[in-house]
């Protein structure tokens, strides 16, 4: 079982906004860094986000993270169809010493 | 540009052995650890644990150790999960990735294409 909580789906039309949470504890989120992933169908994960908010060079700037206490969000702003992914976060776990991603969340684009 | 290939989809029958490799490029391959990721059919990722590229290190998440052993070629730049006494669950498509650690940040970011591993009688 996955110690990040993610909601299980999001949608929204084309051009709207939509935000996914990341929920977590002190001993991981609460202490450390988040990153986020977008895996397109079919394809393997891919880096979103890391270190909070910072984009990977080729990231379009629709896509924001932010963190606050023992939670961490991802913001897709003006989104597009290719934008329907399923989406997850991660963070270092320094109670269970390794790695943590978050329950994944499929975000349809309608 | 950095980039991992791993090794083609397996079937193998329950109890038989796999091994996955994952070949590395456009990087100083001891520059970053590396990592591997299960993710079972529909389902989530999973962290499986780490190896150190420079020393050969292994840490492995709980539940997968015993039966799945990291390791390494570099002189080849390569990195091998295996995974032994294959049972149905194990089915799942596995992933490398590299993985640092920087201060208060971990960041896993270039991954392989992931390998599809099917275990059926």
């Amino acid at each position: 079982q996955s110690v990040l909580t993610q909601p299980p789906s999001a949608s929204g039309t084309p051009g709207q906004r939509v935000a996914i949470s990341c929920s977590g504890s002190s001993s991981n989120i609460g202490t450390n860094t988040v990153n986020w992933y977008q895996q397109l169908p079919g394809t393997a994960p891919k880096e979103l986000i890391y270190r909070n908010n910072q984009r990977p060079s080729g990231v379009p700037d629709r896509f924001s993270g932010s963190k606050s206490g023992t939670s961490a969000s991802l913001a897709i702003s003006g989104l597009q169809s290719e934008d329907e992914a399923d989406y997850y976060c991660g963070a270092w776990d320094d109670s269970l010493n390794g790695y943590v991603f978050g329950t994944g969340t499929k975000v349809t684009v309608l | 540009q950095v980039q991992l290939v791993q090794s083609g989809s397996e079937l193998k029958k329950p109890g038989a052995s796999v091994k996955v490799s994952c070949k590395a490029s456009g990087y100083t391959f001891t520059n970053y650890a590396m990592t591997w990721v299960r993710q079972a059919p529909g389902q989530g990722l999973e962290w499986m644990g780490w190896i150190n590229t420079n020393n050969g290190n292994r840490m492995y998440a709980q539940g997968f150790s015993g039966r799945f052993v990291f390791s390494l070629d570099t002189s080849d730049s390569t990195a091998y999960l295996q995974i032994s006494s294959l049972k149905a669950e194990d089915t799942a498509v596995y992933y490398c990735a590299t993985i640092t650690f920087v201060g208060g940040a971990t960041l896993v970011d270039y991954w392989g294409q992931g390998t599809l591993v099917t275990v059926s009688s």
